[in-house]
């Protein structure tokens, strides 16, 4: 039971343009919403969030865009940096504890 | 910046014996997650523990399955009898308040080969 989906396995943007990485979930209970970005041989590291009151979070050159009635966030990134060439996983949990849900991540890439 | 520790970093063991995997998370942090990643496949949640029990479980985490606070640092996972379909990159997490709150730590992960 995939609960939330990235249906993208990869990307590549060149650099200085916008890369948008997409996210799909099925259960109407989730309210809370992170992206994690992970390099090879290392943890995911927390990049940004989105609670289910908000519909856009903004934090440098990243922004998540929630789209509630779709059941769908994006995250995206401008302007893209060779740096950010990585695998992004979107995590999804609701307010009945501490599990989050990750989607199977999106490997982008950013030419230079 | 603090960080969430694991060792060992590639752990190798014969099917059917014991492993521990071994977390320091951050120090003032109160909940603790372990989350395994089959190779290829998605990042999923194992369990996670708050003021010295299991707050929350998935299917995954099995009677297999056990984890520990011994003293005031380490946070650790036992797998009591390993099978091939047990490797897969697990990773230790802690956060400051439940769900995360957008700053779960993760550590880089101790890989586990079951052979």
């Amino acid at each position: 039971d995939q609960q939330v989906k990235q249906n993208s396995p990869s990307l590549s943007v060149q650099e200085g343009r916008i890369s948008i990485l997409n996210c799909d979930y099925t259960n109407s209970m989730f309210d809370y919403f992170l992206w994690y970005k992970k390099y090879p041989a290392e943890g995911p590291t927390f990049l940004i969030s989105i609670s289910s009151i908000k519909d856009k979070n903004e934090d440098g050159r990243f922004t998540v865009f929630l789209n509630k009635s779709a059941k769908h966030l994006s995250l995206h990134i401008v302007p893209s940096q060779p740096g950010d060439s990585a695998v992004y996983f979107c995590a999804a949990s609701g307010n009945t504890g501490n599990q989050f849900y990750f989607g199977t991540g999106t490997s982008l890439t950013v030419i230079p | 910046e603090p960080e969430v520790t694991q060792t060992p970093s590639h752990q190798v063991t014969q099917m059917g014996q014991e492993v521990i995997l071994r977390c320091v998370p951050i120090s003032n942090h109160l909940y603790f997650y372990w989350y395994r990643q089959i190779l290829g496949q998605k990042v999923e949640f194992l369990v996670s523990f708050y003021n010295n029990e299991i707050s929350e479980k998935s299917e995954i985490f099995d009677d297999q399955f056990s984890v520990e606070r011994p003293d005031g640092s380490n946070f650790t996972l036992k797998i009591r009898s390993t099978k091939l379909e047990d490797s897969a990159m697990y990773f230790c997490a802690s956060s400051e308040s439940p769900r995360i709150e957008g700053r779960g730590f993760f550590g880089q992960g101790t890989r586990l080969t079951v052979v």
